[in-house]
């Protein structure tokens, strides 16, 4: 099972590029985001989607676009890179947002902004 | 919006001991979970808990509903054991439902 992947694991860009961000999953969950983790922050949700076609604004949703056009896929869209966004994002999953529902996490793409 | 504190930030111990690391939220959950995080590395669950008590190997996870707390236990810690470990609660409303502490930074020394 490959769970949640993300790529690229590293990546560094100057300011002003645009970039995405891969998240793909093969478990058919509904529900799929987008977290910045921070030094010294919890985890803060950028985008969600509840399904194919539906997305939403999370927390931190300024500089970033996503889109959900198949199930498995969940990419992220940095417009213009600012250094403000230097950090390490999750992509994860979940059957739903239910109480029981289980959340898989990919393995984090580490990204600098010069 | 629920506010989740986890203690302590940091923690440096001796193979062997018993850990026991703790998670405070503000408002009543639907669920909590613990999650494991190594250097570099990514996210992995390792309990998702509404009440009472699981296990799983060496880990121990509790919570108590009323006094709004969790608590994630480790026996005979070893090395392998260090990472961050976050405690994340489960809401049931707003967009997410998620919402997670800073996390405890383990660090378990030979």
């Amino acid at each position: 099972n490959a769970g949640v992947t993300q790529t690229p694991k590293f990546q560094v860009l100057k300011t002003g590029q645009s970039m995405t961000l891969q998240c793909a999953q093969d478990m058919n969950h509904e529900y799929m985001s987008w977290y910045r983790q921070d030094p010294g922050m919890g985890l803060r949700l950028i985008h969600y989607s509840v399904g194919a076609g539906i997305t939403d604004q999370g927390e931190v949703p300024n500089g970033y676009n996503v889109s959900r056009s198949t199930t498995e896929d969940f990419p992220l869209r940095l417009l213009s890179a600012a250094p403000s966004q230097t950090s390490v994002y999750f992509c994860a999953s979940s059957y739903s947002r239910g109480a029981g529902t289980e959340a898989f996490f990919g393995q984090g793409t580490r990204l600098t902004v010069v | 919006k629920n506010e989740v504190e986890q203690s302590p930030q940091n923690l440096t111990a001796q193979e062997g001991e018993f850990i026991t690391i703790n998670c405070s939220y503000s408002v009543g959950i639907s669920a909590l979970h613990w999650l494991q995080q190594h250097p570099g590395g990514g996210i992995v669950s390792l309990f998702m808990l509404s009440s009472g008590k699981k296990k799983h190997g060496r880990l121990i996870a509790t919570i108590n509903i009323q006094e709004k707390h969790s608590s994630l236990h480790i026996t005979a810690s070893h090395p392998r054991d260090s990472a961050v470990y976050i405690c994340a609660v489960r809401s049931g409303g707003g967009a997410d439902g998620l919402t997670f502490g800073k996390g405890t930074h383990l660090i378990i020394q030979p």
